[in-house]
């Protein structure tokens, strides 16, 4: 089956860091990938969606110039956080839409992002 | 507006008994519903995806209906294991605009011994 994976599974930083989070399609290609996040108890939501080798669309609300989302090749995506806070501690998912699978979207196991 | 809402929020049985889990949404025009299972701390794994054509989908001790006159689904599952212990999210493909998917809330289900 298609799989994702993310890196690192998780990470605390010192505020006013950055840190990036990958996403990669191990065993497909995706031009198109999707960043989630997720708060405790609460469902899924859509950051922005991430094509290869084009700007990514953010979802209103998400600051694109702290979310920096970088789409360089057909099997990875990277998300970096910059100058993060506290605020920004959460689950972050990724998924990657499979053009040969009728538009299948597979989920990675997320990256846990702790801000101290 | 397109919405997913799934009750209940939560929900606690005892290992071995069935359990049904409900959604109900608003998005239009869809073309297709899912259910995922979450464990904490991990990504959503699909546990079945229906078409608005499909009525019933299965896999394993998972059933999922979808009725799309209604706009409802339910996923049904039997014979409950710890391991089921999980969030339940229902998601439906927004078909009006680059297939973009509209998630319900999850319910928390926990199955204890």
């Amino acid at each position: 089956g298609a799989v994702v994976s993310q890196h690192p599974s998780w990470v605390i930083c010192k505020s006013g860091t950055s840190v990036k989070i990958e996403c990669r399609s191990l065993d497909f290609q995706a031009t198109t990938m999707f960043w989630y996040r997720q708060f405790p108890k609460q469902s899924l939501m859509l950051m922005a969606t991430s094509n290869e080798g084009s700007k990514a669309t953010y979802e209103q609300g998400v600051e694109k110039d702290k979310f920096l989302i970088n789409h360089a090749s057909l099997t990875l995506s990277t998300l970096t956080v910059t100058s993060a806070h506290p605020e920004d501690s959460s689950f972050y998912i990724c998924s990657a839409r499979d053009l040969d699978s009728s538009y299948e979207q597979y989920f990675g196991p997320g990256t846990r992002l702790t801000v101290t | 507006k397109n919405q997913v809402e799934q009750s209940p929020q939560s929900l606690i049985i005892l290992e071995g008994k069935n359990c049904t889990l409900q959604c109900n949404y608003t998005v239009s025009p869809f073309s297709n519903l899912r259910w995922y299972k979450q464990d904490t701390g991990r990504g959503p794994v699909s546990l079945t995806i229906m078409t608005f054509s499909e009525n019933t989908k299965s896999n394993g001790r998972y059933t999922a209906t979808l009725d799309a006159d209604t706009k409802q689904s339910s996923l049904h599952i039997t014979a409950s294991q710890l391991s089921d212990s999980a969030s339940y999210i229902c998601v439906v493909t927004f078909s009006g605009g680059y297939n973009k998917l509209i998630f319900g809330a999850g319910t928390r289900l926990a199955v204890h011994p």
